[in-house]
């Protein structure tokens, strides 16, 4: 069964860090474009990051410099390094398979909790 | 960056209604966009791709048209499982962006 399950989230102090992870099973991570997407409480998506299969990583302007996206391939795991964190990084975070050559994402993790607040 | 427009904000309709959805983009996006079904607590669900493209097991009472700045989500007859909120989403070029949703609610 292809499947992604997300872990990591938690309570966080402003300018802590934290790393997600999302473990994969049933496809190979390192085969295929996978983004973060995250949900802040009561509000709309918002694409975070992508990592191609090549390697290449892309982010949005609000997280650039600050959160990382990588992959172990031994694994089957994706991550996101979160550093510096600020009060509007709280929000769910998902994980996600994109299609390839299309970049719609079709499989998605059940999502973890990050709340950053003293 | 990319800005998507969703209208309407939300709409309440019937079961057995049709209803549409419109994204707009702030720039020619080509086909590049997805839409998206989200209910409460859950994640998102692709229910369609390149503009037009179902998904494998999505209902054919979903549809999507549109080309570079104008698209449309229809669903042609409203069922009870479809009362959620949609989002579509634009990956023409970073920052991928999504539209600020429209909730479809029960008249």
């Amino acid at each position: 069964e292809v499947q992604l399950v997300e872990s990591g989230g938690g309570l966080v102090q402003p300018g802590g860090s934290l790393r997600l992870s999302c473990a994969a099973s049933g496809f190979t991570v390192s085969n295929n474009y996978m983004s973060w997407v995250r949900q802040a409480p009561g509000k709309g998506l918002e694409w975070v990051s992508v990592i191609y299969s090549g390697g290449s990583a892309y982010y949005a302007d609000s997280v650039k410099g600050r959160l990382t996206i990588s992959r172990d391939n031994s694994k089957n795991t994706l991550y996101l390094q979160m550093n510096s964190l600020r009060p509007e990084d709280t929000a769910v975070y998902y994980c996600a398979r994109n299609l390839y050559g299309d970049y719609g994402m079709d499989v998605w993790g059940q999502g973890t909790t990050v709340t950053v607040s003293s | 960056d990319i800005q998507m427009t969703q209208s309407p904000s939300s709409v309440s309709a019937s079961v057995g209604d049709r209803v549409t959805i419109t994204c707009r983009a702030s720039q020619g996006i080509y086909s590049w966009l997805a839409w998206y079904q989200q209910k409460p607590g859950k994640a998102p669900k692709l229910l369609i791709s390149s503009a037009s493209s179902l998904q494998s097991g999505v209902p054919s009472r979903f549809s999507g048209s549109g080309s570079e700045t104008d698209f449309t989500l229809t669903i042609s007859s409203l069922q009870p499982e479809d009362f959620a909120t949609y989002y579509c989403q634009q990956a023409n070029s970073f920052p991928w962006t999504f539209g600020q949703g429209t909730k479809v609610e029960i008249k």
